[in-house]
């Protein structure tokens, strides 16, 4: 079992629609980071967590530390929102376990 | 925050031949850190690069095979010496900045053919 579970692998959706991307993980963290992968391999941090909730635009991230879950919620998605979202935990000494990402695409 | 210049953005390459893959920031960070990310796979760490001594490697990479320079605090090299088909990846290089937020390189394609 991976240490890091991002569901669902893969997501399609229509322009407009609320997105939920999941991820659930074993190890005990100091932080969870999402990140947002586009075709040809560039990637943007999206959030970095500890603890409750944050917004930024129409992406909410939020995480459960008791549960070891976190969500990535994206509001009123647009084909623009089509990328690979990933999960990624940090554990002691700053050390990032990835998860394999969620392709997340958004149909006009 | 942190901007990435990352070069090149995608290679083909023979059997058998070295790339050298480059990454310029436009600050000073202490730790680089090199990854790969092979075709439908998340990240894997390769090493971190230091500053003025040698790269720490994570299991199953070597020195002889991903060696890496570190010449001062904005700048780090990694090479894929005596390619293989297996080596086709993206590599990408990442800094974290003092809030610890991730910033990442554009990613480099390499196709070993």
């Amino acid at each position: 079992k991976n240490e890091v579970e991002q569901s669902p692998q893969n997501l399609t959706a229509q322009e407009g629609e609320f997105i939920t991307i999941n991820c659930s993980y074993s190890v005990g963290i100091s932080a969870l980071h999402w990140l947002q992968q586009h075709p040809g391999g560039g990637i943007v941090s999206l959030f970095m967590l500890s603890s409750g909730k944050k917004k930024h635009g129409r992406l909410i991230a939020t995480i459960n530390i008791q549960e070891k879950h976190s969500s990535l919620h994206i509001t009123a998605s647009h084909p623009r929102d089509s990328a690979v979202y990933i999960c990624a935990v940090e554990t002691s000494g700053s050390r990032l376990t990835f998860g394999e990402g969620t392709q997340l695409t958004v149909n006009p | 925050s942190a901007v990435i210049s990352q070069k090149p953005s995608r290679d083909i390459c023979q059997r058998g031949t070295s790339l050298t893959i480059q990454c310029q920031v436009d600050s000073q960070v202490t730790m680089m850190f090199w990854y790969r990310q092979q075709p439908g796979q998340s990240l894997t760490l390769i090493a971190t690069a230091n500053q003025g001594s040698e790269a720490t490697y994570e299991s199953g990479f070597v020195i002889d095979k991903f060696p890496i320079s570190r010449p001062n605090l904005t700048f780090s090299t990694l090479t894929v010496s005596n390619m293989s088909p297996e080596d086709s990846s993206i590599y990408l290089c990442s800094v974290r900045d003092r809030g610890e937020k991730l910033f990442f390189g554009s990613g480099t394609q390499l196709s070993v053919l």
